[in-house]
C-alpha cells in the first residue's frame, strides 16, 4: 500500500459527459502528479501540483483540468469525454524535503471507460 | 528534454533463468533513475532507484540495476526469475533537483514460463 488513495477505481460513462477523479496523497506529501496510461501512449504525464499551485504541465488536453485543495487532495476533471479518453488515470505524490530523491508513490489508478 | 527507451516490448523467460531488462535514457545532466513494476490491475511499485554514489543499486524482490553513464543505460537484472515476477516493468528518469515529473519508458512486459 503506497498510501496514495484514488477514487473511484472504475468508472463507465458516455461520450460528451464529464467526470471527476479524486486523489489523496500520502500524508506529508505536498506534490501531486496526474498520469494517463493507455495502451498506445504508455504513461503520459498530465499535470503536477505543489502545495495548491500548478507546478508543471504535460500533455494535458484543454478539456481536462485539475486542482489541489488546501487539504492537499487533488481532483482531475475530464469533460466532453471522447472514446479516446478511455484509459487508466494514475495519481502519484512525492516527498518534498531536503533529501528528496525524486521517487513518486502511485495510487492504484482510476480506470475510465467511455462508451 | 528527458526521454527513456525500453527497446524490448515483451520478454519471455523460464522460471529460474536470469533476467535483464534494458533501459536507455536521454538527459543533459546527472539524472535520477528508477525502475517501477506494475502487476495486472495494480499501481506502480518502486523496485529501485539511483540518484548518486554506487552505480550498482539493489532493490526489492531481489532486483538490481546498474547505472552506466557512458552508455546512458540503467538495465535491470535478476539472477533467478520467479513466476510471480510476471508483470510490466517501467524505467523512468527524473531531474536531479527532484520534485519534478518523471518521464517513463513505454514498458517491458515480462512473461515467465515453467
Amino acid at each position: 500500500d503506497s498510501g496514495v488513495t484514488q477514487t473511484p477505481k472504475h468508472l463507465i460513462t458516455a461520450t460528451g459527459q464529464r467526470v471527476t477523479l479524486r486523489c489523496s496523497p500520502r500524508s506529508g506529501d505536498l506534490s501531486v502528479y496526474w498520469y494517463q496510461q493507455s495502451l498506445d501512449q504508455g504513461l503520459q504525464f498530465l499535470i503536477q501540483y505543489y502545495n495548491g499551485e500548478e507546478r508543471a504541465k504535460g500533455n494535458i488536453l484543454e478539456r481536462f483540468s485539475a486542482q489541489q485543495f488546501p487539504d492537499l487532495h487533488s481532483e482531475l476533471n475530464l469533460s466532453s469525454l471522447e472514446l479516446g479518453d478511455s484509459a487508466l488515470y494514475f495519481c502519484a505524490s512525492s516527498v518534498v524535503r531536503g533529501d528528496n530523491t525524486g521517487e513518486l508513490f502511485f495510487g492504484e489508478g482510476s480506470r475510465l471507460t467511455v462508451l | 528534454a528527458q526521454s527513456v527507451t525500453q527497446p524490448d516490448i515483451h520478454i519471455t523467460v523460464s522460471e529460474g533463468a536470469s533476467l535483464e531488462l534494458r533501459c536507455n535514457y536521454s538527459y543533459g545532466a546527472t539524472p535520477y533513475l528508477f525502475w517501477y513494476v506494475q502487476s495486472p490491475g495494480q499501481g506502480l511499485q518502486l523496485l529501485l532507484k539511483y540518484f548518486s554514489g554506487d552505480t550498482l543499486v539493489q532493490g526489492i524482490k531481489g532486483f538490481e540495476a546498474e547505472f552506466k553513464r557512458s552508455q546512458s543505460s540503467f538495465n535491470l537484472r535478476k539472477p533467478s526469475v520467479h513466476w510471480s515476477d510476471a508483470a510490466e516493468y517501467f524505467c523512468a528518469v527524473g531531474a536531479h533537483s527532484g520534485n519534478t515529473p518523471l518521464v517513463f519508458g513505454k514498458g517491458t512486459r515480462l512473461s515467465v514460463i515453467a
